[in-house]
């Protein structure tokens, strides 16, 4: 167990609906990324944020975005759902926002199934 | 841009084999490397890292050697078992001075030890 949470594991929708992913990273843990993982793209960094604020942008939709609250959980909202969007999310968490000397922790995902 | 490469898998081995995992890097920088594992269903999880040329990352009998010279963190381990069995992912970060603290991944290796 990582001791990052992610909600909900599974969801199925369709095209041109709305979702929210939701994720609760470590106790301490002050930085929290979004990945995106699919068959044909592999693991693509999608968002950054650190302590509320967004410190790095990847290849994120404009359909697509996130927010970290005050308790620092995190959620990325995908809208304009297209069937491509079908892929496993995972959120990361990490205590320094440097990656030099830390370890990224992941949770066990969300898959988005879009039909 | 930034980017690894790993050879494609899946790589079927018997019980006890030796293991290697080829990843070369590019970096405009001086990256970290990392090798996560993902165990079937589950998040990834740090394997092993390394932070600078010729620092020898090893966890669980697993071994990687940061190469400069030849761009590479080529994955080893003497004896594999059944429950190495995993998709292994190499990764590299320039963390705060490279623009960003995101890891980027290569599109993984699937292993599977037999018995």
């Amino acid at each position: 167990d990582s001791g990052v949470t992610q909600t909900p594991k599974h969801l199925i929708t369709a095209t041109g609906q709305r979702v929210t992913l939701r994720c609760s990273p470590r106790s301490g843990d002050l930085s929290v990324y979004w990945y995106q993982q699919s068959l044909d793209q592999g693991l693509q960094f999608l968002i950054q944020y650190y302590n509320g604020e967004e410190r790095a942008k990847g290849n994120i939709l404009e359909r697509f975005s996130a927010q970290q609250f005050p308790d620092l959980h995190s959620e990325l909202n995908l809208s304009s759902l297209e069937l491509g969007d079908s892929a496993l999310y995972f959120c990361a968490s990490s205590v320094l926002g440097s990656l030099n000397t830390g370890e990224l922790f992941f949770g066990e995902g969300s898959r988005l199934t879009v039909l | 841009g930034d980017s690894v490469t790993q050879m494609e898998g899946p790589v079927t081995l018997s019980e006890e084999a030796f293991l290697t995992i080829n990843c070369t890097y590019t970096a405009t920088g001086y990256p970290s490397l990392f090798w996560y594992v993902q165990y079937p269903g589950e998040g990834l999880q740090l394997l092993l890292k390394a932070t600078k040329a010729d620092d020898k990352g090893s966890n669980k009998g697993f071994e990687a050697t940061y190469r400069k010279e030849t761009t590479s963190f080529h994955l080893e381990k003497g004896s594999v078992q059944v429950s190495d069995s995993a998709v292994y992912f190499c990764a590299l970060s320039l963390g705060l001075t490279g623009g960003g603290n995101k890891l980027t991944f290569g599109t993984g290796t699937q292993l599977k030890v037999e018995l």
